[in-house]
């Protein structure tokens, strides 16, 4: 997984809780991506980031906020989390010098 | 509203046999088809790609064939194997490489 790694693997919380995902990276790519995975959609991109501190809406955005503080680290916040954001999640990077992207293992996050 | 269109959603396919998945855009301004390969538990992990300035590449049994007046272009697996079974999912960016769009994803099934 290209030096990718997410945590937790698996979580499980309750309506209206604050959850909070970490993607870390060994590659010192400079793009991150979050993207939530659910069948018959796809992968949708929720954020991504074009450097430390640099960050970009995707398509999915509403209910999630991103940070990036640190080139190795991009986290993933869901404010009050929703029934409609159980999903797995998946994060990615790209280096930039090409179009590449590198996918994490996922978190699986049920919300209850 | 889905930017690249992916189909068909399952596929079985014989031992030895030709997989074809075909996916269709509307966004002229894409210009980077990636196919990934996932398997279950798994994130998805880049197979091959193509762009538009080319009709065809080959990586092994995988080809991609692209259509670039029809918005076209589709995934051929030749001399498909029962490991070749997992999701495959097409994906198109523009230029800036920040935006990738996914297909909702074909599930293959190679039968011995």
């Amino acid at each position: 997984d290209a030096g990718i790694t997410q945590s937790p693997r698996h979580k499980v919380t309750e309506t209206g809780t604050p959850v909070t995902l970490r993607c870390h990276q060994t590659e010192n790519h400079r793009y991150m991506y979050w993207y939530r995975q659910d069948p018959g959609h796809g992968l949708r991109l929720i954020h991504y980031s074009y450097g430390v501190k640099d960050t970009d809406k995707g398509e999915v955005s509403d209910g999630y906020s991103v940070s990036r503080s640190k080139t190795e680290d991009f986290l993933l916040t869901l404010e009050s989390a929703t029934s409609s954001q159980t999903s797995v999640y998946f994060c990615a990077t790209r280096s930039g010098e090409n179009y590449e992207q590198y996918f994490g293992p996922g978190t699986r996050l049920t919300v209850t | 509203q889905q930017q690249v269109k992916q189909s068909p959603q399952s596929l079985i396919v014989q031992k030895g046999g030709i997989s074809i998945i075909n996916c269709a855009y509307e966004n002229t301004a894409f210009d980077y088809f990636p196919w990934y390969q996932q398997f279950p538990g798994k994130g998805p992990a880049l197979l091959i790609a193509i762009r538009p300035d080319v009709s065809e590449k080959k990586e092994g049994r995988f080809t991609i064939s692209f259509n670039k007046s029809a918005k076209q272009f589709s995934l051929h697996i030749m001399d498909s194997q029962p490991g070749d079974s997992a999701t495959y999912f097409c994906a198109a960016s523009k230029n800036t490489g920040n935006q990738f769009y996914f297909g909702t994803g074909t599930s293959l099934t190679v039968i011995p």
